[in-house]
């Protein structure tokens, strides 16, 4: 069954500290995995997108990391801010099923100051 | 705004009506994308239309629930004779898939029309 399991369910960091959040899938074939963050009440917005050849990818202060061997992702954050706390979706992508997208439930993240 | 837009961005209902939710994608998508989130959940796939075709429902969508996506531009998303069950956040998605197949488009989030059934 194509699966993406996320951990931890939620996290709680002072700000300026770095975090990490994990994502394992079963997901196969694989087509490409992508990290969201979704503000309270609001749409998820894309932060980055891999494809399998791709091991590591930065937008600002986020840091995704791949490893297709072994199926997992993680997302690192750094420096944090009050601003990043969210739910952080990954998503894979499948290339059968109509390339169909399979969620994880989230990690819940709260900086506190 | 070129974003994708949903509306209304809440809707309260009593349990047995009906409720339409509509979805305006970023223009040129060729995918548009419906999403069921309840509160602590990722999104669940309902459907997915590639122009104005809907290629593929979930067992999710019950008969209660239809689609449209008429001329291949906005969309609407109707329930019927809502359940106390039905309250989540309706979120719409849209991507620009290219011609290889693969889905490597970016999607594209609405912020969700949260639906509440007395």
């Amino acid at each position: 069954k194509n699966q993406v399991e996320q951990s931890p369910q939620s996290l709680i960091i002072l700000e300026g500290k770095n975090c990490t959040l994990q994502c394992n899938y079963t997901v196969s074939p694989f087509s490409n995995l992508r990290w969201y963050k979704q503000d309270t009440g609001r749409g998820p917005v894309s932060l980055t997108i891999m494809t399998f050849s791709e091991n590591t990818k930065s937008n600002g202060r986020y840091t995704a990391t791949l490893d297709a061997d072994t199926k997992q992702s993680s997302l690192h954050i750094t420096a944090s801010q009050l601003s990043d706390s969210a739910s952080y979706i990954c998503v894979v992508s499948c290339m059968e099923y109509g390339n169909k997208l399979v969620f994880g439930a989230g990690t819940i993240l709260r900086v506190k100051s | 705004d070129t974003g994708v837009s949903q509306d209304p961005r809440h809707k309260i209902t009593k349990r047995g009506q009906n409720v339409t939710f509509r979805c305006d994608p970023i223009s040129e998508h060729n995918r548009l994308y419906w999403y069921r989130q309840t509160l602590g959940q990722g999104p669940e796939f309902l459907t997915y239309f590639q122009n104005e075709a809907q290629l593929e429902k979930s067992r999710l969508l019950s008969d209660r629930f239809s689609a449209e996506r008429p001329k291949g531009s906005f969309s609407t998303l109707e329930i019927q004779r809502t359940e106390q069950g039905d309250s989540a956040m309706y979120l719409c998605a849209s991507s620009r898939q290219g011609t290889s197949g693969r889905n490597t488009g970016e999607l594209f989030f609405g912020e969700g029309s949260r639906l509440t059934v007395l």
